[in-house]
């Protein structure tokens, strides 16, 4: 089946260490995008690619970083985990210029 | 930046009509978008706005009032599914999707 596949699905860190959110899709859709979702704060943009080899910084992209070296993979890395980032990370993706984005499943992190 | 709001919850019977309002002030305007989410699980489209006017789509409908900076999201004919939150978002010059906090609905019996 055709979609979005990331993982792990949860995941719970001790605060300093390294974690690597993956995200790979099939839909050869050339924009991709991670959100950070917690309670009344809803969907917030962390990092974005409109294709590979390109990215960009949304509203609130520090202490994240993003690689895009090809289409289908766009990994999340949180390079030292500290607690406010304990959130459920979404990835998504688009054709570049529509709107109508494809979610994840989700990846469930707490950070001790 | 992007700045939008709606409501945080909405109480409905089953069968009847629902309007979740979303206003929003924008540095750039590329269309507004409305996602479902049931708990638990991924956000998915519902439906997208660029021009003024109502859009329909079966029970859903939404309208976009650029000029207002206004957009309500009509659920019609409510079912025990539809309780889930509903989220408005607007598209930057960018292609970048900027989200409310959402709306959750629970349609009662």
């Amino acid at each position: 089946i055709a979609g979005i596949t990331q993982a792990p699905t949860s995941q719970i860190l001790a605060a300093g260490r390294r974690m690597t959110l993956r995200c790979t899709q099939d839909m050869r859709h050339n924009a991709m995008y991670w959100y950070r979702q917690d309670l009344g704060l809803g969907l917030r943009l962390i990092h974005y690619s409109n294709t590979a080899g390109t990215t960009g910084k949304g509203e609130v992209p520090d202490g994240y970083s993003v690689s895009r070296a090809n289409t289908d993979d766009f990994p999340l890395t949180l390079a030292s985990a500290v607690p406010s980032q304990t959130s459920v990370y979404f990835c998504a993706s688009s054709e570049r210029g529509t709107g109508e984005l494809f979610f994840g499943e989700g990846s469930r992190l707490t950070v001790l | 930046g992007q700045n939008i709001d709606q409501p945080t919850e909405m109480t409905a019977t089953e069968g009847a009509i629902v309007q979740i309002n979303c206003t929003y002030q924008t540095s750039g305007f590329n269309g507004l978008f409305w996602y479902q989410q049931h708990a638990g699980e991924a956000p998915t489209f519902l439906s997208y706005n660029v021009l003024d006017g109502l859009e329909e789509k079966g029970r859903f409908s939404s309208f976009l009032s650029r000029s207002k900076g206004y957009s309500y999201l009509l659920l019609k004919e409510l079912q025990m599914k539809d309780s889930a939150s509903y989220l408005c978002a607007v598209r930057d010059g960018d292609y970048k999707l900027s989200f409310g906090a959402g709306t959750t609905v629970t349609v009662r019996a």
